[in-house]
C-alpha cells in the first residue's frame, strides 16, 4: 500500500531564504507523486506532479521537486521564499497503478515566512 | 469556467441532526472523492466514486453516506452516527488515470453546536 511521510509539521524560514519541504513515500509500484498548497480556509491547489520522465519537476510560483527513487523521496524546494508562500503544503502519492483510485496524502507541513 | 463547487462554505448543525454537503463539478471527471481535514491530521478519505451509481468506502466512512446518481454530483451526508463531525470537508474530482491530479473544491467547514 502507498503511504507518504512529511518530515516536519512546521517549517519556518526567513524571507529570501531557501525553502525545503521533505516528503518520503512508500509504494509497491512506480509512484505518481504530487505537491499541493493550501491557503487558510481554502481548497488545495496543485503545485507540481511527477509521473514519468524527467526527475526534476518544475511547478508554479517558482517551486520545484526532485524524484529520487533510491531515496524514495520527493522533496519540494524554492530558492528564495516570499511572504506569499506562507501556507500549508501537502505531498500525495497515487494509490495503485490504474484507474481512478484515490490520492493518499501526507499530514502536511505548515510553512511560515519571517520578514 | 470549469471547476468544483462546494456548498455551503460554512455549516452549523445541532447534535443529532443529519446534514448534507453539496459537491458539483463541470470538469466531466469520472471520479469524485470526499476528504475530511482536521488540524495535524492531513486529509483522510471518507468515500470515493469512480463511476456513476457506484462508490467505495474510504478510511473513515463510519457515520457518513454518499450517493452518485449523476456524473456531476457527489453529495455527502453527515449522519447523527458520526461522533465528531466538526471538521473541514473537501471534495475533489479527477480524470481517468492514476497519473492525473485531483482538483479540489473550496471546502465546507462544518461545526456542530
Amino acid at each position: 500500500a502507498q503511504s507518504v511521510t512529511q518530515l516536519g509539521s512546521h517549517v519556518s524560514v526567513s524571507e529570501g531564504a531557501l525553502v525545503l519541504l521533505r516528503c518520503n513515500y512508500s509504494s509497491s509500484v512506480p509512484p505518481y507523486l504530487f505537491w499541493y498548497v493550501q491557503y487558510p480556509n481554502q481548497g488545495l491547489q496543485l503545485l507540481l506532479k511527477y509521473t514519468t520522465g524527467a526527475t526534476l519537476v518544475k511547478g508554479i510560483n517558482g517551486f520545484e521537486a526532485e524524484f529520487k527513487k533510491s531515496e524514495t523521496s520527493f522533496h519540494l524546494t524554492k530558492p528564495s521564499a516570499h511572504m506569499s508562500d506562507a501556507a500549508e503544503y501537502f505531498c500525495a502519492v497515487s494509490k495503485g497503478n490504474s484507474g481512478n483510485t484515490p490520492l493518499v496524502f501526507g499530514k502536511g507541513t505548515r510553512l511560515s515566512v519571517i520578514a | 469556467d470549469g471547476g468544483i463547487t462546494q456548498s455551503p462554505k460554512y455549516l452549523f448543525r445541532k447534535e443529532g441532526q443529519n446534514v448534507t454537503l453539496s459537491c458539483e463539478q463541470n470538469l466531466n471527471h469520472d471520479a469524485m472523492y470526499w476528504y475530511r481535514q482536521d488540524p495535524g491530521q492531513g486529509l483522510r478519505l471518507i468515500y470515493y466514486s469512480q463511476i456513476v451509481n457506484d462508490f467505495q468506502k474510504g478510511d473513515i466512512a463510519e457515520g457518513y453516506s454518499v450517493s452518485r446518481e449523476k456524473k456531476e454530483s457527489f453529495p455527502l451526508t453527515v449522519t447523527s452516527a458520526q461522533k465528531n463531525p466538526t471538521a473541514f470537508y473537501l471534495c475533489a474530482s479527477r480524470h481517468r488515470g492514476s497519473n492525473t491530479e485531483a482538483f479540489f473544491g473550496q471546502g465546507t467547514r462544518l461545526t456542530v453546536v
